[in-house]
């Protein structure tokens, strides 16, 4: 799998939009790009995923750049229970494992 | 989405002895899981590739001698902690697919924490 890029944190204000970049420069043409987040201590939850057009799901929006190296998980109003690890990962679909990198620590606060 | 449970959610052993973890897909068919381990503030590590009916591939540096794993059925894969020592004290996560024929969107458990005293 390609190699991902994120910030190691990113701090929000509850309320508004959280923004969370990822880098995958080296992605495939038949890569797509997965969203998971995980809550302390639970197993990871699925967000979103997408090609190459934008997309966008009741958890968030996803923005991949037109060169597909860089994308941007949007969350539209964060709340407190937004507060996760976000991991961005990249895959070929047909081959099912995931590889997780260090994934961007997100602090939502009052 | 679909639903993947572990059971148990938690477990204390003595080292020296085996703990079995199990992997279900509740509501789905599941031809391949993972499973996955995560220590304390770091990233989850995939272990091993499980596939209903044959042997288990796994992970690069990960003794499969240790790590039993056997999916028996579509729907449950099973990871036993062979002669369990504190070092094996961690987070346990299984995932599975409902299907190449789909997104190929993974489900994930809940997660079984270890700790081996």
């Amino acid at each position: 799998d390609a190699k991902t890029t994120q910030p190691t944190s990113m701090d929000c204000a509850e309320g508004r939009a959280a923004n969370l970049p990822c880098n995958h420069s080296t992605i495939s043409g038949n890569e797509y790009v997965y969203w998971y987040r995980q809550i302390h201590s639970q197993g990871p939850q699925y967000i979103i995923h997408g090609l190459k057009n934008n997309e966008t799901n009741e958890m968030a929006s996803l923005i991949i750049t037109e060169d597909r190296k860089s994308s941007t998980l949007i969350l539209p109003h964060a709340t407190l229970r937004d507060t996760a690890v976000y991991y961005c990962i990249v895959r070929v679909v047909g081959f099912q494992k995931l590889v997780f990198g260090t994934g961007t620590r997100l602090l939502v606060s009052p | 989405g679909a639903v993947v449970s572990q059971h148990p959610s938690w477990v204390i052993c003595k080292s020296g002895t085996s703990v079995k973890i199990e992997c279900r897909s509740l509501d789905f068919q599941a031809t391949t899981m993972f499973w996955y381990r995560q220590f304390p503030k770091q990233s989850l590590m995939l272990m091993a590739t499980s596939n209903e009916g044959s042997k288990a591939t796994y992970e690069q540096g990960v003794e499969k001698d240790k790590f039993l794993i056997n999916h028996a059925s579509l729907t449950l894969s099973t990871l036993t902690v062979t002669s369990a020592h504190p070092e094996d004290s961690s987070f346990y996560i299984c995932s599975a697919s409902p299907g190449l024929e789909n997104t190929g969107e993974l489900f994930f458990g809940e997660g079984s924490r270890l700790t081996v005293l």
